[in-house]
């Protein structure tokens, strides 16, 4: 079954930081373009992070570039956003996603998400 | 970045109701235009991809339109399961594939 698995998430201060892991079944290609998404309560989807390989440029949003970091391990078929200087308005549900061939780009196979929540 | 409009944010209809929602795009973006359904606590599911192709599995009352800057989405007779909220995404800027705000169909 074709699968992504995010973990990672929790309660953390402003100011702090968390590491958010996505895991892809082997049936994701290392080859694949990888995103992160997130989703704040109540609200709609925000793209905010891609990569192809780490050889390749990383893009970020405006609303979080300078403070996470995409990467990714394709020994062992993981996605991971470092988010460092949280605030309260990156509180969200994260979710990762790919597109693979054939779609237009199109984010065909997504994550169940994982919950960051931003508060003292 | 391009961005992306929908209209309305939110309807109410019936079972059976011919539903149509519509996406923007602040610039022309030939048809790389996707469109997705989220049921609340689950992740978006796409249902269109390229403005018009049904994604396997998804049922042929669901269809897409547009070109450029205009863009919509039919459901053709509304079924309980698809009270959901709906988001269009423009592909065309790559990498940064953004998403509209969003249109809640509920329930009349």
């Amino acid at each position: 079954e074709v699968q992504l698995v995010e973990s990672g998430g929790g309660l953390v201060q402003p100011g702090g930081s968390l590491r958010l892991s996505c895991a892809a079944s082997r049936f994701i290609s290392s080859s694949y373009d990888m995103n992160w998404v997130r989703q704040a309560p109540g609200k709609g989807l925000e793209w905010i992070s891609f990569m192809t390989n780490e050889n390749s440029p990383k893009y970020y949003a405006d609303s979080v570039r300078g403070r996470f970091t995409i990467s990714r391990d394709d020994a062992s078929n993981s996605l991971y956003l470092q988010m460092n200087y949280l605030r309260a308005e990156d509180t969200a549900v994260y979710y990762c996603a790919t597109h693979r061939p054939g779609l237009d780009d199109a984010f065909d196979v997504w994550g169940r998400g994982t919950v960051v929540t931003v508060s003292s | 970045d391009i961005q992306m409009t929908q209209s309305p944010s939110s309807l109410s209809a019936s079972v059976g109701d011919r539903v149509t929602i519509t996406c923007r795009a602040s610039q022309s973006i030939n048809t790389y235009l996707n469109w997705y359904q989220q049921k609340p606590g689950k992740a978006p599911k796409l249902l269109i991809y390229a403005a018009s192709s049904l994604q396997s599995g998804v049922p042929s009352r669901f269809s897409g339109s547009g070109s450029g800057t205009e863009f919509t989405l039919t459901i053709s007779s509304l079924q309980p399961e698809d009270f959901a909220s709906y988001y269009c995404q423009q592909t065309y800027n790559k990498p940064r594939r953004t998403f509209g705000q969003g249109t809640k169909v509920e329930i009349k």
